[in-house]
């Protein structure tokens, strides 16, 4: 089944320490996307790519950057965790086709712990 | 400020009954509504969506009611069955800008009991 991979589900990291997630998908979609996530909130969007351009959203801390080398993986760094980075971080894909809206597909997410 | 909100953080229903879950929007940019559902441990899956120039759209026992001058949308599901136990998330989309860009409500627990 085509899909969206999210590795690690569990990530433990120190504070200060960086810290890597990364994303792969088998859809062949030319839009991804990283999701912030805490508890009984709203999921905030980071950034996306859509294809190879990066588009940040403009209160996403400079703390967190973004890399997507092709089109199957994209990878969330977060350069030095703050405990307010705990959360759960999501990666989700679509196929913009110009015209209307395409359905999201989410990965079943990264739960991101700060000692 | 948030542009979708659902205002129920939680919703208990019999089996067999109606759930109903609703949601209200900020934007009238937005014209493209979608809801997702999300169960513990996994990622948010896509149920189903609605266009602002219809106002009802229905797959099976979901169904979607947009009300535009009201700013609302609802959510039924009839009838309801303790596998529809999940959070459901109300997402809002402006197809004439980024159309591929969504903005999540806070989302609705609802819980089906048997």
């Amino acid at each position: 089944d085509a899909m969206v991979i999210q590795n690690p589900r569990y990530q433990v990291t120190q504070f200060g320490k960086p810290v890597t997630l990364s994303c792969s998908q088998t859809l062949n979609h030319n839009v991804m996307y990283w999701y912030q996530q805490k508890s009984s909130q709203a999921p905030k969007l980071l950034f996306h790519y859509y294809d190879k351009d990066f588009n940040n959203e403009a209160d996403t801390p400079d703390n967190f950057q973004s890399r997507r080398p092709n089109t199957s993986f994209c990878f969330l760094d977060i350069r030095s965790p703050g405990l307010g980075d705990a959360a759960m971080y999501l990666c989700a894909t679509s196929r913009d086709l110009g015209q209307g809206v395409q359905p999201q597909h989410f990965g079943d997410g990264t739960r991101l712990s700060i000692l | 400020d948030q542009q979708v909100k659902q205002n129920s953080p939680s919703l208990s229903v019999q089996e067999g009954r109606i759930s109903i879950l609703n949601c209200d929007y900020t934007n009238s940019m937005f014209d493209y509504f979608l809801w997702y559902k999300k169960y513990p441990a996994e990622g948010p899956t896509f149920l189903i969506s609605i266009s602002s120039i219809k106002d009802k759209n229905e797959d099976g026992r979901f169904t979607v009611f947009l009300n535009k001058s009201a700013k609302h949308l609802s959510l039924h599901i009839v009838p309801s069955q303790p596998g529809d136990s999940a959070v459901y998330f109300c997402a809002a989309s402006d197809s004439g800008g980024s159309n591929y860009k969504l903005t999540f409500g806070k989302g609705t627990l609802l819980t089906v009991n048997p």
